[in-house]
């Protein structure tokens, strides 16, 4: 079975700082693993993902993540916070189906809400 | 041109009714799916239809009916609502066949109020 656990579900920073959201996942099989983004009263965007190819992931609005294995980790990372990046972030995991043996599903982080304030 | 639309955005009802929710995908994708948002944000999946056919269907009363008329239409249908079904509906949709690296694409959901 495939978990994520995200540490902390809020997150706050000033603007400038850096952005680190924490993510660590389960999996018994190789993981594809995503984050996600919800803005308030929308639906979730795709930020970026990892798919077994570069293990440093850059994805939308200056947003990267790093996969390392050893640590069953998908942290996402922002140099710099910029108040648009005001959000609810979720990590998931999924896996092809050639190792899951069955249909894909995603499953969900609790989500972290990033505050950024001036 | 959207490309998955969810409808109503807003459904507000009395208990014991039954209402649907509709959504239609324009990305030619393959499978298409429910989650449920509850109050604190977490996301649960509830059915996922792959062409028109059931292939996930999570622990969910089965006052809740999925029904897929086409692979671009996955509609939900939802008996005898109770207070504890008030949340967040999203509907996604995904390649398969052996692109599940390419993840989901969401509509903006629909927020169900039981009153």
């Amino acid at each position: 079975a495939q978990s994520v656990t995200q540490l902390g579900s809020h997150v706050s920073v000033s603007e400038g700082a850096l952005v680190l959201l924490r993510c660590n996942y389960s999996s018994s099989v190789p993981p594809y693993l995503f984050w996600y983004v919800q803005y308030p009263n929308q639906g979730l965007q795709l930020l970026l993902k990892y798919t077994s190819a570069a293990t440093l992931v850059k994805g939308i609005n200056g947003f990267e993540a790093e996969f390392k294995k050893s640590e069953t980790s998908f942290h996402l990372t922002k140099p710099s916070a910029h108040m648009s990046d005001a959000a609810e972030y979720f990590c998931a995991v999924s896996s092809p189906r050639l190792f899951s043996g069955g249909y894909n599903k995603l499953i969900f982080g609790a989500g972290t809400r990033l505050a950024v304030h001036p | 041109d959207t490309a998955v639309s969810q409808t109503p955005k807003y459904l507000v009802t009395q208990m014991g009714n039954d209402k649907s929710i509709k959504c239609e995908q324009n990305l030619g994708h393959d499978t298409m799916y429910w989650y449920k948002q509850d109050s604190k944000k977490f996301l649960k999946i509830m059915f996922s239809y792959n062409n028109k056919e059931l292939i996930i269907n999570e622990t969910v009363p089965n006052r809740f009916s999925p029904k897929s008329p086409d692979k671009a239409h996955l509609n939900l249908h939802i008996n005898s609502l109770e207070l504890g079904d008030s949340a967040v509906y999203f509907c996604a949709s995904s390649q398969v066949a052996g692109r599940e690296d390419y993840g989901y694409t969401f509509g903006s959901g629909t927020r169900l109020t039981v009153v």
